[in-house]
């Protein structure tokens, strides 16, 4: 059965700070790999995906993911976090019906000024 | 613009009451989905449709039903609610055919008394 861990459930940054939240994933086939971001009240705001080809995807806002097979995981990045940035971001794993998308637990993220 | 609504935004409602919440999309996507999600949890997929005259139950157990008598309008109807169901409520949609990502609502906030 397919899953995904986010091992962070809460990270503070600076701001202006890099980031780096963390996503591992199991999957038994080709997983499509997704990041959103959820603002408090909101519903969830797709940042980037991975399907196939370049393992170093660009989303919105300045994010980037890296999907590195041989360890499983697809970690989040941005070199310069920014207050706006504070949300509560959850990495998601499909297959090809999407039917079964698995979501991790979510890491919040709090930027200090 | 396309868009997904969720109504009401915010209920409080008593114990034993029926509830109906609303999701409608304009982005023309022929599958819908329902989730529940509780704080430090991952989303829970609680019932899907396909299209219209077509409803599945998702892997959380639910009380709740859905109907999809339109393509745009796939409300979600809790008969008897409960304190056990006070969670947040968040509506997503996808095209049939497309290895892309969901797409979601604002949610809806759900406290039972």
């Amino acid at each position: 059965a397919q899953s995904v861990t986010q091992p962070d459930i809460h990270i503070t940054v600076s701001e202006g700070a890099s980031l780096e939240l963390r996503c591992n994933y199991s999957y038994g086939a080709t997983p499509y790999l997704f990041w959103y971001v959820q603002s408090p009240g909101q519903g969830l705001q797709l940042l980037l995906k991975y399907f196939s080809g370049d393992t170093l995807v660009q989303g919105i806002k300045g994010f980037e993911a890296e999907f590195k097979r041989s360890q499983s995981s697809f970690n989040l990045r941005k070199p310069s976090v920014h207050w706006s940035d504070a949300a509560e971001y959850f990495c998601a794993v499909g297959g090809y019906n999407n039917n079964d998308m698995r979501f991790g637990a979510g890491t919040r993220l709090t930027v200090k000024p | 613009e396309a868009d997904i609504y969720q109504t009401p935004r915010y209920l409080v409602i008593g114990t034993g009451k029926k509830i109906t919440l609303e999701c409608s999309q304009t982005m023309g996507h022929d599958k819908m989905y329902w989730y529940q999600q509780d704080p430090g949890m991952e989303l829970h997929l609680i019932h899907y449709s396909y299209g219209v005259n077509s409803t599945e139950k998702g892997d959380l157990s639910s009380e709740s039903t859905v109907s999809r008598i339109r393509t745009e309008h796939f409300p979600l109807t809790l008969e008897s609610a409960r304190p056990s169901h006070t969670s947040q409520y968040l509506c997503a949609t996808k095209p049939l055919l497309d290895l892309g990502p969901q797409y979601f609502g604002p949610g809806t906030r759900l406290l039972v008394l």
